[in-house]
């Protein structure tokens, strides 16, 4: 199995700053890498896929990049609504697998 | 717009099966491939299986020996069973479309709990 190892495990930020959350693969997932977002109640939404592409509808603050085995996910300009759970899924193996997740809250 | 949602028990004994049911609206399950993933407490996630636009499914090996996806296009509705569970498989269920092999829709979740 590809390990997905993600950090932080939570994260404090402050109104209006850029977060960056990272997904290492424990082997080369060729851009195979998903992030979603999912609020407390609430199911995850898909934010980015292969790697550094938008979903339909999700802000332009968010943003995608990384290759080979290190992956982030940025949050510009940090709103109120962007607190939630993030986590990572790579699926370049067809045994998906996740990341732990990070918490994000604000400052 | 693409709506999933799980139901089924919420609490099942040890050594049992849990069953439980998507049904989607919106989308044909005979279109793509729909799939059910487990969250545990402790936020772990875990890709169970999928089945696919023609009956075709695929699973987790590890749990491939006690997991069975099937369908029923007539009511657009997937189907989870997981024989032989423990208390380790006390989680969240969450059913979803996998589209291009990420899950661009899920349900709300159903939390199932194994105790006795």
């Amino acid at each position: 199995d590809i390990q997905m190892t993600q950090s932080p495990a939570s994260l404090s930020a402050s109104l209006g700053e850029t977060v960056t959350i990272e997904c290492r693969a424990s082997e080369d997932i060729y851009n195979g890498l998903a992030w979603y977002q999912q609020k407390p109640g609430k199911s995850p939404q898909l934010l980015i896929y292969n790697a550094n592409s938008l979903h339909t509808g999700v802000p332009s603050r968010f943003s995608g990049s990384g290759s080979g085995t290190q992956y982030s996910l940025k949050i510009n300009s940090l709103q109120s609504e962007d607190v939630a759970s993030y986590f990572c899924q790579q699926y370049y193996d067809y045994l998906n697998t996740f990341g732990a997740g990070t918490k994000l809250e604000l400052k | 717009e693409v709506q999933l949602q799980e139901s089924g028990p919420g609490l099942v004994k040890p050594s049992q099966s849990l069953s439980l049911t998507c049904s989607v609206t919106g989308y044909s399950i005979t279109s793509n491939y729909w799939g059910w993933i487990r969250k545990f407490p402790g936020n772990k996630m875990e890709w169970m299986g999928y089945i696919s636009y023609s009956g075709s499914t695929s699973y987790n090996p590890s749990l491939k020996s006690r997991i069975s996806i099937t369908r029923d296009t007539s009511k657009n509705q997937f189907f989870l069973q997981l024989n032989s569970v423990t208390t380790e498989d006390t989680a969240t269920y969450y059913c979803a479309r996998y589209l291009r092999r990420v899950f661009d829709y899920w349900g709300q979740g159903v939390m199932v709990t194994v105790s006795s």
